[in-house]
């Protein structure tokens, strides 16, 4: 079965600060790959999403992820995180279908971004 | 553009009480989903629509919940009975179609007492 583990519960960084946070899926095959935010409150956001090509990903707010099939990994980075990036982050994926593109979506846990000013 | 609406945003009702959730999604997107966030298990798939075709409710815990979806638009999931661990946020998504983004609502909030 589909798993998403996202190691770090909760990271805390200084504004102007990069940021990486991590995630490991377990999947047979290619999947597709994505990464929400939400804020409190609010529902989730899609920040970028991988199916297929090129490894490196840009999404909106300056963020990107780059996706290693050896590592079984999709991590999400930012080079100076800004204090409005507080918020839950959730890495998910997603089967691909016999007739192309996807459904349901399997999250990780997420991880909790605090920002220091 | 209207995204994705749902009501009521919040819902307190009683442990063995039936409730009712409302999902708008944007409009023309055919396909439909319904997630639980719970503090206990996480982001969870609950069931979608995909057009005219029979939903896919792998994802639904129990019996006790149902959802319907009328004319292609509105959706609505029910639970029946409710419990004390049915108490979640309840996110309703839709998409264009399979394999497109989905778009989120802000949710139900969803205690039972």
């Amino acid at each position: 079965a589909q798993s998403v583990t996202q190691p770090d519960i909760h990271i805390t960084v200084s504004e102007g600060a990069s940021l990486e946070l991590r995630c490991n899926y377990s999947y047979g095959a290619t999947p597709y790959l994505f990464w929400y935010v939400q804020s409190p409150g609010q529902g989730l956001q899609l920040l970028l999403k991988y199916f297929s090509g090129d490894t490196l990903v840009q999404g909106i707010k300056g963020f990107e992820a780059e996706f290693k099939r050896s590592q079984s990994s999709f991590n999400l980075r930012k080079p100076s995180v800004h204090w409005s990036d507080a918020a839950e982050y959730f890495c998910a994926v997603a089967n691909e279908l016999f007739s192309g593109g996807y459904n349901k979506l399997i999250f990780g846990a997420g991880t909790r971004l605090a920002v220091h000013p | 553009g209207a995204g994705v609406s749902q009501s009521p945003s919040n819902k307190v009702t009683e442990k063995g009480k039936d409730v009712e959730l409302r999902c708008d999604p944007i409009s023309g997107h055919t396909a439909l989903y319904w997630y639980r966030q719970s503090l206990g298990q996480g982001l969870e798939f609950l069931i979608y629509f995909q057009g005219n075709s029979a939903p896919d409710k792998s994802g639904l815990p129990s019996d006790r919940f149902s959802a319907e979806r009328t004319g292609g638009s509105v959706s609505t999931l029910t639970i029946q009975r409710t419990q004390q661990e049915d108490s979640a946020v309840y996110l309703c998504a839709s998409s264009s179609d399979l394999g497109q983004p989905q778009h989120f609502g802000d949710g139900t909030r969803l205690s039972i007492l």
